[in-house]
């Protein structure tokens, strides 16, 4: 059973492009939560979806941030017109259930020239 | 103030040593995850638990939960110990969203 798997590993963007995050959950795990950590700043929740639905995006930046997780394929947090502020390790999780224990994927590591 | 706080931020070992970290959080909690990261590196996610103690191998994690603390403890230090472990609660209100520390670096000198 492949664990949580995020890619690319790396991503280098310039300033206004768009970089597209992409996480594949743990099998049978049907709810994906995406985190952030700012270079030397704690971890902070962002999104959490459910297949097809966002259930809470209130730690997700109003503008220029999406995230979606389709019937098929994998969860995709798209950020716009990136900013070099947008520079940190984007850190997907997944859980079976809401209330079980979430396990981690590697992060996908932006960085913004 | 940070709903989730850690000591120490930073800790020294000798191989050997017994380690502790500690956890103290502000708010209602479900659970309370103990979580590992190599610099550079991924989240391992070591233990959650709500009451009592688990144990896993040279690792234990205790949470009290009426003093609203947890703590990490690593028997038999080794150098590949060496990471940030970070503590993060379920909780304030809700069943998913996790609040997270800002994590213990541990060095572990052979």
């Amino acid at each position: 059973n492949a664990g949580v798997m995020q890619n690319p590993r790396h991503l280098v963007r310039r300033r206004g492009q768009e970089a597209r995050l992409r996480c594949s959950p743990m099998k049978g795990h049907s709810h994906v939560y995406w985190y952030r950590q700012l270079p030397e700043e704690g971890l902070k929740f962002m999104v959490y979806l459910q297949k097809e639905n966002i259930i809470d995006e209130s730690g997700m930046p109003k503008e220029r941030f999406s995230a979606e997780f389709p019937k098929e394929g994998p969860s995709i947090l798209r950020i716009q017109q990136v900013v070099r502020g947008d520079s940190a390790a984007y850190f997907c999780a997944s859980s079976p259930d809401q209330l079980d224990e979430q396990f981690f994927g590697p992060g996908t590591r932006l960085t913004v020239l | 103030k940070n709903e989730v706080e850690q000591s120490p931020q930073n800790l020294t070992a000798q191989e050997g040593e017994f380690i502790t970290i500690n956890c103290s959080y502000s708010v209602g909690i479900s659970a309370l995850h103990w979580l590992q990261q190599h610099p550079g590196g991924g989240i391992v996610s070591l233990f959650m638990l709500s009451s009592g103690k688990k144990k896993h191998g040279r690792l234990i994690a205790t949470i009290n939960i009426q003093e609203k603390h947890s703590s990490l403890h690593i028997t038999a230090s080794h150098p590949r110990d060496s990471a940030v472990y970070i503590c993060a609660v379920k909780g304030g209100g809700s069943n998913y969203k996790l609040t997270f520390g800002k994590g213990t670096l541990l060095t572990v000198n052979p």
